[in-house]
C-alpha cells in the first residue's frame, strides 16, 4: 500500500530560526495537502498543492511540491512560538477513498 | 456553523465495557472519517464512510464497528473496549472526496484501564 513518509520526526529551534519538514511518498500523488496541530488540539488543515513543482506561500509558511509529485516540504522562515505543533502531509490513498497521513513533525520552538 | 462535534471529549472506560463515540457535522459533508492517535504518533485510520449507508474499513479497523445512517452522523463503537484502544479519536470530515481538506472534531480522549 502506499506510505508517506516525513522526516525528520522531531526538530527544536530557536525563536527565530528557520524549520523545514519534508514529505516522500511511495507512489505519484495526485495532490497533497498540510495540517498543524497545536498540542492537545486536533489537525487543522493548512493548505492543499495539486500542481507538479508548485510553491504556496502563507506569510512565514512556504509549501513546495515535487516535480515528480512524489514529495513535498513546508519551510517556515523565522519560527515564533506560536509555530510550535506537529506538521503533517497527507496524500490521496490510491484506489482506497481516504487520505494517507505521514507520521509528522513535531516541532518546539525555544523562546 | 459548529463544524465537527465529538461527544464525550474525555471517557475511562474499564476492560470489556463496551461505548459509542459520537460524531456529527452540520456542514452537508459526504465523505467522514474516524482515525485514531497513539501519544506523540500520528494518524491512523479506523474506518470511513462516503455516504449514508455505505462504511469501509481503514488501516485499523479491528475491535470496532461504525454506522452510517444520516449524512450528519458517523457513531464508532468499541465493543469488549481492551487497553489497546487507549487513545485520542478523531472524527472528520470533507465535502466530497478524499481530495478535499478534512475537518476534524476536538476528539475524544479514551483511556481503558
Amino acid at each position: 500500500g502506499q506510505q508517506v513518509m516525513q522526516i525528520p520526526q522531531y526538530q527544536h529551534v530557536q525563536e527565530g530560526e528557520d524549520f523545514t519538514t519534508y514529505c516522500n511518498s511511495s507512489t505519484t500523488l495526485s495532490n497533497i495537502q498540510w495540517y498543524k496541530q497545536r498540542p492537545g488540539g486536533h489537525p487543522v488543515f493548512l493548505i492543499q498543492l495539486v500542481k507538479s513543482g508548485e510553491v504556496k506561500k502563507q506569510k512565514r509558511l512556504t509549501f513546495q511540491f515535487g516535480e515528480a509529485k512524489k514529495n513535498s516540504s513546508l519551510h517556515i522562515t523565522a519560527t515564533q512560538t506560536t509555530d510550535v505543533g506537529t506538521y503533517f502531509c497527507a496524500g490521496p490513498g490510491g484506489s482506497a477513498r481516504q487520505l494517507t497521513f505521514g507520521s509528522g513533525t513535531q516541532l518546539t520552538v525555544l523562546p | 456553523n459548529a463544524g465537527v462535534t465529538q461527544t464525550p471529549k474525555f471517557r475511562i472506560l474499564k476492560i470489556g465495557q463496551s461505548m459509542t463515540l459520537q460524531c456529527t457535522q452540520d456542514m452537508n459533508h459526504n465523505y467522514m472519517y474516524w482515525y485514531r492517535q497513539d501519544p506523540g504518533m500520528g494518524l491512523k485510520l479506523i474506518y470511513y464512510s462516503v455516504g449514508a449507508g455505505i462504511t469501509d474499513k481503514g488501516e485499523v479497523p479491528n475491535g470496532y464497528n461504525v454506522s452510517r445512517s444520516t449524512t450528519e452522523d458517523f457513531p464508532l463503537r468499541l465493543e469488549l473496549a481492551a487497553p489497546s484502544q487507549t487513545s485520542v479519536y478523531f472524527c472528520a470530515s470533507s465535502y466530497r472526496t478524499e481530495n478535499q481538506p478534512q475537518h476534524f472534531g476536538d476528539g475524544t480522549r479514551l483511556s481503558i484501564l
